[in-house]
């Protein structure tokens, strides 16, 4: 499996302020993910992170609230734009491997105040 | 419906017992299923893939029943570092390769 790396692990941050999250991976990946888990909540996927493209996003979730960037294979940004309290929550870049397999980075726990 | 159902838990059980989680999906167009693990304040780990088949991986057996739409998983002689939650994940479907659709865990405690 690939080694995922993200920055920052943790921020607390201001409400109206933003945040961008860095995922790091060791090898080329064609498909990576962002997703979201709030406290006692499941993961839900925000968007698809598209190379040489604009991201696809899921339903409840838009560009300029989530802007992502995917510059190359090994490295994708997302950001949390204008944040709330609503937004304080657990964020995870993943990559496909083999067989439909998800791995994940370990993951950016945002508080906001 | 909810597209993937778990019992929530928490299983506490002893040292040593086998616990069964059950999860069902609503999309019978999902391919792909697994089970994931994940650790307090940690990100998920893929535990297991489960195959139409079924599948035996050490201590964890799954299996997967698409006329019901259902996915089991087996721990047998549990271990204290068994403790964590459990998630039933399926893709979407229709040739979504990423799409992972997750349950919300179940949680299990095994104590000495």
């Amino acid at each position: 499996s690939a080694v995922i790396s993200q920055k920052p692990s943790r921020d607390i941050c201001q409400r109206g302020t933003s945040l961008t999250i860095q995922c790091q991976v060791d090898s080329q990946v064609t498909m990576m993910f962002w997703y979201r888990q709030q406290p006692g909540q499941s993961l839900t996927l925000i968007a698809t992170a598209n190379q040489g493209s604009e991201a696809t996003y899921e339903s409840g979730f838009v560009i300029d609230k989530f802007p992502i960037s995917r510059p190359n294979l090994t490295f994708s940004t997302l950001t949390v734009s204008n944040m709330s309290p609503e937004d304080s929550s657990i964020y995870l870049c993943s990559v496909v491997g083999v067989r439909d397999r998800q791995f994940f980075g370990p993951g950016t726990r945002l508080t906001v105040l | 419906r909810k597209e993937v159902e778990q019992d929530p838990g928490p299983f506490n059980v002893p040292e040593g017992a086998t616990v069964a989680f059950n999860c069902t999906y609503s999309n019978s167009a999902s391919q792909s299923f697994f089970w994931y693990r994940q650790d307090c304040r940690k990100e998920p780990k893929l535990l297991m893939s489960v195959y139409s088949s079924g599948n035996e991986d050490g201590r964890f057996t799954a299996q997967l029943n698409r006329a019901s739409q259902y996915i089991s998983l087996l721990i047998r002689d549990s271990k204290l570092s068994d403790s964590a939650t459990y998630l039933c994940v399926v893709n979407s479907g229709g040739g979504s390769q990423g799409n992972l659709i997750f349950g919300k865990g179940t949680k299990l405690s095994v104590k000495p």
